[in-house]
Formats: C-alpha cells, structure tokens, sequence
C-alpha cells in the first residue's frame, strides 16, 4: 500500500504549546503533503515539501522530511484551540496524478 | 470557499435506489477525484480522471459508476448500495504537470451518505 501512516492517532495539548505530528510512508515520492480536516468537512491543504527538500515553514507550520527514513514530522507551534482538527499527510504516486492518505491524527488544543 | 462544490451535502439512501452524487470545479484544473472517508480508516481513493486518462482503485465495487464529461464536472452514480457504503464522500481536483509531480488538492466539503 502506498498510504501514509500518522502517528500519534490522537493528540491533546493545552493552548499555547506545540503539536507535533508524524508521518511514515512506504514508497519513494515526489512529494509530500500535509491537510487539515474539521470535523465532517473537506481538507484543507496545509503545505507541500518536495522530495529535495528537508524542511519547509509556513507561518506556525513547521514540515520536515526525510526520504531515507520515508518519514514526515509536522509541527504547530504555540497552538490555539482553533487548531483543533484531524491532520493527515498524502503521499503521490509516481505519475504525480494520485495522492494516498492515512487515517490522520486527531487534535485537541484545550483552551 | 474552495472551488470545488458538492452536492447534495447529505444524501439518505435505501439499497434499491440509485443517487447521483456531482461535483464541480470552478479552478480550472485538469484533474478530478473521489475519495470515501470512513471512519477509523484511511481516505480511499476510489476514482481518478487525469489529463483524460481515467484510473481506478480496482478494490472498489462496481456499484459505485463515476462519470466525467468535462474536465470541470464529476459525477459518482450510485446503485443498489450496502450499509457498509455509508460514509463521507469527498471530490477534489488539482493541476497536474505531467512528470511534476502532484500539487495540492482541493476538497469539496464533501457528502454524508447513510445507506439504509
């Protein structure tokens, strides 16, 4: 299978700390992504990292990646009870047309 | 607001009935998808249309039909569904450069099928 796999599955912190979320994948990649999903709603895309590159931020987002291991870490710093969603990486196939994603991990930022 | 509209955004079904669920993409990407989400497992990509090559996740039963006439509109029909089918059913569409990889998705806001 060519999903990712999130770890941990369900993360709960109090507001102001950082969240970090990993992601582990199997097969070689162009790139990789991380969404956010509110309850019952669509993703939102977050960031994308390409396979040449090893870090990536975007405003509180922090992404790493490291294909020699095939894993992704992503970091939230000084979350806000607003951060509380599902976050899920997705992997692309070879020919870049098809993304695979995990089951995602859960996150509760306590106000 | 994303771009890319769903509908119905709930939809409750009997096994005998056959629905139609659309999508729309007003982006202008060359690329459109269907994913179901269940819960406590991974999204599914079930159905791919890319650069007018359709791909399909051969795991998917067959009464499950998707439909794309142009590269703006997708259409999932549905026929005589299972309870298992009951899910959230996510469209999404992105620009494909071929031999670039993947670009980010956009999602729908998805609908909330029960199959009863």
């Amino acid at each position: 299978s060519q999903q990712g796999e999130e770890d941990p599955q369900a993360l709960s912190i109090q507001e102001g700390e950082n969240a970090t979320m990993n992601c582990s994948y199997k097969t070689s990649i162009n790139n990789l992504q991380w969404y956010r999903q509110n309850s019952g709603r669509g993703l939102v895309h977050l960031i994308l990292i390409r396979s040449n590159e090893r870090e990536k931020h975007s405003g509180r987002l922090r992404v790493t990646l490291d294909t020699s291991k095939k894993s992704s870490s992503l970091l939230i710093t000084a979350s806000r009870a607003a951060d509380t969603a599902s976050y899920f990486c997705a992997t692309d196939s070879a020919s870049g047309n098809q993304f695979y994603f995990g089951t995602g991990t859960s996150l509760t930022v306590i106000p | 607001e994303t771009g890319v509209t769903q509908t119905p955004r709930h939809l409750v079904m009997g096994m005998t009935n056959k629905k139609s669920l659309k999508c729309e993409q007003h982006l202008g990407h060359n690329a459109m998808y269907w994913y179901k989400q269940s819960a406590k497992k991974p999204l599914e990509l079930m159905f791919v249309y890319s650069l007018e090559e359709r791909v399909e996740n051969n795991s998917v039963p067959s009464r499950f039909s998707p439909e794309c006439p142009n590269s703006s509109h997708l259409f999932l029909h549905l026929h005589t569904l299972q309870p298992e089918d009951s899910a959230l059913y996510l469209c999404a569409s992105s620009h494909i450069l071929p031999g670039q990889g993947g670009e980010k998705l956009f999602f729908g806001s998805g609908t909330q099928l029960s199959v009863l």
